[in-house]
């Protein structure tokens, strides 16, 4: 099957631009994350979905970013506007079913550069 | 909290020695531990998981992991190491109340030398 799909791969964007990356879960998984990963440290959870509602954004700072998952499949995830600190590599990741303690499948990961 | 610590920034191994990443957790009530494994520009892969049952779980690529609850640790170990297992490991933990939630530590860098 398929994995979990990332685009792009690489950005390099001046700090205060804005920037989307693009993820499509594995097919008929219902929960999709979005993960921060610095370079050195491990992944931070920005957001969970279970199909189209948010489960948890605790961690995600609202004030500039933001995403979406319309119709419960693929999700977007924009910074506007970018900082230096936000250089990292953006993780989405997807599970068939909540709660059920499922293993978590990961996309290749979008590196972002804030210059 | 939840939390999981790795010790180890990095560690080195020759092959075919047997190799242990080391992973201790802080949890409220029974712990879920997960290991993922990141080869380089991937993303993440998950080895394997203990959520109940036998101390030893066994993964994928030959791996296993022994939970320990009087020292709190899920150390991940492989009887013989090879050179293709150099990568990035995660330990994670699942969140107390948020279904699926996982919380990583900050990932050990195995390097297996020839």
């Amino acid at each position: 099957e398929a994995g979990v799909a990332q685009s792009p791969r690489y950005k390099i964007i001046e700090k205060r631009q804005s920037v989307a990356f693009w993820c499509n879960p594995i097919s008929g998984h219902a929960t999709l994350y979005w993960y921060q990963q610095i370079l050195g440290q491990g992944p931070k959870l920005l957001i969970q979905f279970q199909n189209n509602g948010v489960v948890d954004d605790s961690q995600l700072p609202k004030d500039r970013f933001s995403a979406e998952r319309l119709k419960g499949v693929d999700s977007t995830l924009k910074i506007q506007p970018a900082k230096l600190e936000d250089s990292a590599v953006y993780l989405c990741a997807s599970s068939p079913a909540s709660g059920l303690y499922n293993e978590q499948f990961f996309g290749p990961g979008t590196r972002l550069t804030v210059l | 909290a939840q939390s999981v610590a790795q010790p180890e920034d990095q560690v080195n191994v020759a092959e075919g020695n047997p190799l242990t990443v080391k992973c201790t957790y802080s949890v409220s009530g029974n712990p879920y531990l997960f290991w993922y494994v990141q080869y380089p520009n991937r993303g993440l892969q998950f080895l394997l998981k203990y959520i109940t049952g036998d101390n030893l779980v066994k993964g994928s690529y030959g791996f296993e992991a022994e939970f320990n609850k009087s020292q709190t640790s899920f150390h991940l170990k492989k009887p013989s190491a090879l050179v293709s297992d150099s990568a990035l490991y995660f330990c994670a933990v699942r969140h107390l109340t948020i279904p699926d939630k996982l919380i990583f530590g900050t990932g050990t860098r195995l390097q297996v030398f020839p």
